[in-house]
């Protein structure tokens, strides 16, 4: 079965340093991988996908994730973190099944402080 | 532009009322999707459709119900069965997996 796990629930960084969320999947074929952020009452934004072509994806707003099959892991980052960084990011993964399925990690908020 | 909407964008219920959230899309996607967000619990998926006139239980649907009668269309009905309805509210549509899901931007029901 397909699993996706969020390694830090909270991530609190400055503006201006680096930002690593954490990803680790489960999957018995290769996946496709997603990262959305979801800014407050606000709906999910797709911020980049894995789709099995190159495993360094770039997304917006300087977001980028490597896909690491050895490791299982498809970790977010972005250089320079800015204040409107500021939300809760999910890491999501495909599931096989019976109908277009995605499992949601659990999600990790990120603080930015000045 | 392409997109999904959802109406109201907040909702205040009375006990024991039925309610009514609103999805709608214009992005031609066969599958439609109904989400619960809790603080703290992440995207719980509580009905799902793959095709127009067809509908299945997620892992929440208890208290809850919805109709597909067109494939713009996957709206979401509380019922007063729904014993803790307070709760954000995400619809979501997809064509092919592989290119993830568009959310709409919430609907958040209060009970009052």
């Amino acid at each position: 079965a397909q699993s996706v796990t969020q390694l830090d629930s909270h991530v609190s960084v400055s503006e201006g340093t680096p930002v690593l969320l954490r990803c680790n999947y489960s999957s018995s074929y290769s996946p496709s991988l997603f990262w959305y952020v979801q800014h407050p009452n606000k709906g999910l934004q797709l911020l980049l996908k894995y789709t099995s072509a190159a495993t360094l994806v770039k997304g917006i707003n300087g977001f980028e994730a490597e896909f690491k099959k050895s490791e299982t892991s498809f970790h977010l980052t972005k250089p320079s973190a800015h204040m409107s960084d500021a939300a809760e990011y999910f890491c999501v993964v495909s599931a096989r099944g019976g109908y277009n399925k995605l499992i949601f990690g659990a999600g990790t908020r990120l603080a930015v402080h000045p | 532009d392409g997109g999904i909407t959802q109406s109201p964008k907040y909702l205040f219920r009375k006990e024991g009322q039925n309610v009514t959230l609103s999805c709608e899309q214009n992005l031609n996607h066969d599958a439609m999707y109904w989400y619960r967000q809790d603080p703290g619990q992440g995207l719980r998926l509580i009905y799902y459709s793959q095709i127009v006139n067809d509908f299945q239980k997620g892992d929440i649907a208890e208290g809850y119900s919805v109709s597909r009668e067109k494939k713009e269309s996957f709206p979401l009905t509380v019922t007063s069965a729904q014993k803790n309805p307070t709760a954000f509210y995400l619809c979501a549509s997809s064509g092919q997996v592989i290119y993830g899901y568009t959310f709409g931007s919430g609907t958040r029901l209060t009970v009052v």
